[in-house]
């Protein structure tokens, strides 16, 4: 299957501070991307929707100002969290797909925790 | 999305074949069941997926019933790595949102 990778794969930082997190489609064009979070013992959550070139489709309930998504190319696609807090400490993780194509791929996720 | 309804939990002996069931009785005519599968920590991977025939890959197979309400997941020959939570998921294609539920924990018994 196609391959997604995610950088960093684990992340600390103080709180107030901003978090960048990058997901590469290593192996095909990826026209869209998508972000999940995922909390303790629980399912993943949709955050947010992108498509290449286009601004970001948000979840109800997902701050666009505080998780900003930018898919500047088809194999790129980041997620900045803004002034972090601790409660913003999760699992997040990325799926991509081609265009055309009925199947997702994840990424191994990145975990980050704010103190 | 149609909705998705899975065990919460099973257990499966070691080479045993496991056999996950999941219902989907709102599914709609042109949506694929998915199954993907998440071991702790890391990110879901994906297994299988069809829309209306059986399909079969190196992982597993899955079976699809002819109203297509429910679906069986089968991996044949179970391993220890085979231990993680299972989703099946409905969705309308690749580049479409997947809602996920809370999953069937397979745990494989040596």
């Amino acid at each position: 299957g196609a391959v997604v990778s995610q950088h960093p794969s684990w992340v600390i930082c103080k709180s107030g501070t901003s978090v960048k997190i990058e997901c590469r489609s290593l192996d095909f064009q990826a026209t869209t991307m998508f972000w999940y979070r995922q909390f303790p013992k629980q399912s993943l959550m949709l955050m947010a929707t992108s498509n290449e070139g286009s601004k970001a489709t948000y979840e109800q309930g997902v701050e666009k100002d505080k998780f900003l998504i930018n898919h500047a190319s088809l194999t790129l696609s980041t997620l900045t969290v803004t002034s972090a807090h601790p409660e913003d400490s999760s699992f997040y993780i990325c799926s991509a797909s081609e265009g055309g194509a009925d199947t997702q791929y994840f990424g191994p996720g990145t975990r980050l925790t704010v103190l | 999305d149609a909705k998705t309804t899975q065990p919460t939990s099973m257990d499966c002996a070691e080479g045993r074949a496991a056999n996950l069931p999941c219902n989907h009785s709102t599914i709609s005519g042109n949506e694929y069941v998915y199954w993907y599968r998440q071991i702790h920590s890391q990110g879901p991977q994906y297994i299988i997926h069809g829309l209306k025939n059986n399909e079969t890959n190196e992982m597993a197979s899955l079976i699809i019933t002819e109203d297509r309400k429910s679906s069986t997941l089968i991996l044949p020959h179970a391993t220890l790595r085979d231990t993680a939570v299972y989703y099946c998921i409905v969705g309308y294609f690749g580049n479409e949102k997947l809602t996920f539920g809370t999953g069937t924990r397979l745990t494989i018994i040596p």
